[in-house]
C-alpha cells in the first residue's frame, strides 16, 4: 500500500519561502505526485501535480528528484493566506484508491 | 455540474439512526471517493467507485456503512444506526479516472454529521 510520510507541522514567516517535502517511496511508476491544500472547514483543493524534474504554476513549484522517491512542495513568498494544512497524495498502484499521509499544518507568522 | 455537490451540508442526528448522505460529481468524471475528516484529524479514505463498481470497499468502518453509485454519477453514502463516532464531515470528491495516474481529485464541500 502507498504511503507518504511528511512534517506534521512547520511554522514561518510572512515573505519567506517554504518548503515541505514528501516521502513516497512506494509510489507507481506510472503515478503523478499531487499536491493539495486544505483550509478549515473546506474540502482539499489542487495545487500542482508532476511527475518528474520541476513543475510551476502561479502559485507554487514542485521538485521530483530522479528516482520520484519523495517530492518538495515549495512556496515562495508566504503571507497569512497560506496558512493550511498541506497534502501530498499517493495511489495504491493498479487501482483509484487515493490515500492522504498525515498532512503538514503550515503556520504563517506575520 | 461546474463542481462536485454534496447534500445536506450539515446533518443533526439521534444516536441510532440512519443517515444518508449525497455527492453529486462533475459531469463526465468516472471515479468517484469518499473520505471521512475527523475534528483536527486528516482525511481517512472510505470507498471509491470506477463507474458503478466500487473495487474496494475495505476502507468502510464497519458494516453499518455503505455506499452505493447510480447510473455513473450520484452516489450515496448510508450510515445505519449511527453512533456518535460517525460525526465527522464526510467528503465526496470525483475525478476524470484516467489510467494514466494524472487524476487530479475534485472535491465537495463536505457534509457535516453530528450524532447525539
Amino acid at each position: 500500500l502507498a504511503k507518504t510520510t511528511q512534517p506534521i507541522s512547520m511554522d514561518s514567516y510572512e515573505g519567506q519561502e517554504v518548503n515541505i517535502t514528501c516521502s513516497h517511496n512506494n509510489i507507481a511508476t506510472n503515478d503523478y505526485i499531487t499536491w493539495y491544500q486544505q483550509f478549515p472547514s473546506q474540502g482539499p483543493r489542487f495545487i500542482i501535480q508532476g511527475y518528474k524534474t520541476k513543475v510551476t504554476n502561479e502559485v507554487a513549484s514542485l521538485f521530483i528528484p530522479a528516482d520520484r522517491k519523495s517530492s518538495t512542495l515549495s512556496l515562495p513568498r508566504v503571507s497569512l493566506s497560506d496558512t493550511a494544512v498541506y497534502y501530498c497524495l499517493s495511489r495504491t498502484s493498479g487501482t483509484y484508491k487515493y490515500i492522504f499521509g498525515t498532512g503538514t499544518r503550515l503556520k504563517v507568522l506575520a | 455540474g461546474a463542481g462536485v455537490s454534496q447534500s445536506p451540508s450539515n446533518k443533526v442526528t439521534e444516536k441510532g439512526k440512519d443517515v444518508e448522505l449525497r455527492c453529486d460529481p462533475i459531469s463526465g468524471h468516472t471515479a468517484l471517493y469518499w473520505y471521512r475528516q475527523s475534528l483536527g484529524q486528516g482525511l481517512e479514505f472510505l470507498i471509491y467507485f470506477q463507474g458503478n463498481s466500487a473495487p474496494d470497499k475495505s476502507g468502510l468502518p464497519s458494516d453499518r456503512f455503505s455506499a452505493e453509485r447510480t447510473g455513473g454519477s450520484v452516489s450515496t453514502l448510508t450510515i445505519q444506526r449511527t453512533q456518535q463516532e460517525d460525526s465527522a464531515v464526510y467528503l465526496c470528491a470525483s475525478s476524470l479516472g484516467t489510467i494514466s495516474g494524472a487524476n487530479v481529485l475534485t472535491f465537495g464541500a463536505g457534509s457535516r454529521l453530528t450524532v447525539l
